[in-house]
């Protein structure tokens, strides 16, 4: 079993609909969880950036965590077809230094928003 | 400010060969990164630099990969006697505290 499972879809949704898109884990010392955009032939874009559960939002992003059941969620509100992307979540624990230790990535979900 | 820069954007090789890709981190970031994405698939963690200490290269899958990091500033990742297998884009990535790490747009790496 991979530590970080994740849909890798495609997920096809109409312009203005709402996105969610999810990521399970197993090891229970990560503490931060992050969400990239990956284009294709780019390198991967830091989106969302959260430490512990909760919620975080970002315009028309919101970033959930619920570290009992290790199920962090990525929400894209009002998609549009400029979210058409591969969307990576990625989990670390943090270094004694204070920096992000490796991240452990899931597969990534490639998103397609239609007009 | 500017961000992560690797070079060269693309290289092809003939098996066999080695082959050296440069990484140069965002200004002042401790913690360096490398990892690995072949077609189609999700990003495969190789080596760990931070600051002064031992890197964690945990994730180097043979031998025939090493990195080197001066300090904090630029990186190489060298594959000798590259194999077919190891074609991929190779992305490099750096941090300090807070959010990140922050990528770089990768080198495609082909293998003939």
């Amino acid at each position: 079993q991979k530590e970080v499972e994740q849909d890798p879809g495609p997920l096809s949704v109409p312009e203005g609909a709402i996105v969610s898109l999810n990521c399970t884990y197993s090891n229970s010392a990560f503490q931060y969880f992050m969400w990239y955009r990956q284009y294709s032939r780019k390198g991967p874009e830091l989106l969302m950036y959260t430490y512990s559960s909760g919620n975080k939002e970002d315009g028309r992003f919101t970033a959930q965590v619920d570290k009992s059941s290790k199920y962090i969620s990525l929400f894209i509100r009002d998609s549009q077809p400029s979210d058409s992307a591969t969307y990576l979540c990625a989990m670390t624990q943090r270094a004694s230094t204070g920096t992000a230790s490796k991240l452990t990535f899931g597969t990534g979900t490639r998103l397609q928003v239609t007009l | 400010g500017a961000g992560v820069s690797q070079s060269p954007s693309n290289k092809v090789t003939e098996k066999g060969k080695d082959v050296e890709l440069r990484c140069d981190p965002i200004s002042g970031h401790t913690a360096l990164y490398w990892y690995r994405q072949r077609l189609g698939q999700g990003l495969e963690f190789l080596i760990y630099f931070q600051g002064n200490s031992a890197p964690d290269k945990s994730g180097l899958p043979s031998d025939r990969f090493s990195a080197e990091r001066t300090g904090e500033s630029v990186s190489t990742l060298t594959i000798q006697r590259t194999q077919q297998e190891d074609s991929a884009v190779y992305l490099c990535a750096s941090s300090l505290y807070g959010p990140g790490p922050y990528f770089g747009p990768g080198t495609r790496l082909l293998v003939l």
